[in-house]
């Protein structure tokens, strides 16, 4: 079935390194990826996205990579800061089920000042 | 433009009891999805709904189901309580079912 992996379970970094989280993801119609931030006592928050005919896209020090040959996708935080400490989930969706998003199991980001 | 809204925050039940969800999305927003959310299974996808019809359903038992209304609004309805009913339900609206999802806040419910 469908299915989202997503690596590490937890990753912590000095304050002004780069962060990198990786996902792969099973379901071969897969065409939306998005990356979600969640806070504790928070729902998530959609950070960025990718769709299948993209390869990377970029915002200010976020940035998703997406390999379709691989079906593995990347978040990239560069210089990180304490405030991007918590929990990120990455997630995939088909083609005509947007609306329901498998999720990878989350990974812990800590950012050390 | 207010974010999507759920109702109550917590929720405290006893095994056996119902409990009713409620999610009103984003303003203009016509699709709705719930997810279930817990420490061991992670994020996990309900049903969704579209212009009043459920679009997609997740694996989850028939005591677990949900409406919307003409103004988008949704709820979720699950029966006969069980202990590891135990999660914090979340909501997400979409203008339709092919773009980005935002979440509420969630539901923590607790059953006893």
């Amino acid at each position: 079935g469908e299915n989202v992996e997503q690596h590490p379970s937890t990753l912590s970094v000095q304050e002004g390194d780069s962060a990198v989280i990786k996902c792969t993801y099973s379901d071969s119609a897969s065409n939306y990826f998005p990356w979600y931030k969640q806070e504790l006592g928070k729902g998530p928050q959609l950070i960025i996205d990718i769709r299948s005919n993209v390869g990377e896209k970029k915002d200010q020090r976020i940035a998703v990579t997406l390999n379709k040959t691989a079906k593995h996708f990347s978040l990239h935080i560069t210089e990180t800061q304490p405030e991007d400490s918590a929990v990120y989930f990455c997630a995939a969706s088909r083609e005509g089920q947007g609306g329901k998003l498998i999720f990878g199991q989350g990974t812990e980001l800590s950012v050390k000042p | 433009k207010a974010g999507v809204t759920q109702t109550p925050r917590y929720l405290i039940k006893t095994r056996g009891q119902q409990v009713t969800l409620s999610c009103s999305p984003i303003s203009g927003h016509r699709s709705v999805s719930w997810y279930q959310q817990t420490p061991g299974q992670g994020l996990q996808f309900l049903f969704e709904y579209f212009s009043e019809t459920q679009r997609n359903k997740g694996n989850f038992p028939g005591r677990f189901s949900g409406r919307q209304f003409s103004n988008s609004r949704s709820e979720m309805n699950v029966s006969t309580l069980e202990l590891g009913d135990s999660a914090l339900y979340l909501c997400a609206s979409s203008l339709a079912s092919t773009n980005e999802q935002f979440f509420g806040p969630g539901t923590r419910l607790t059953v006893l």
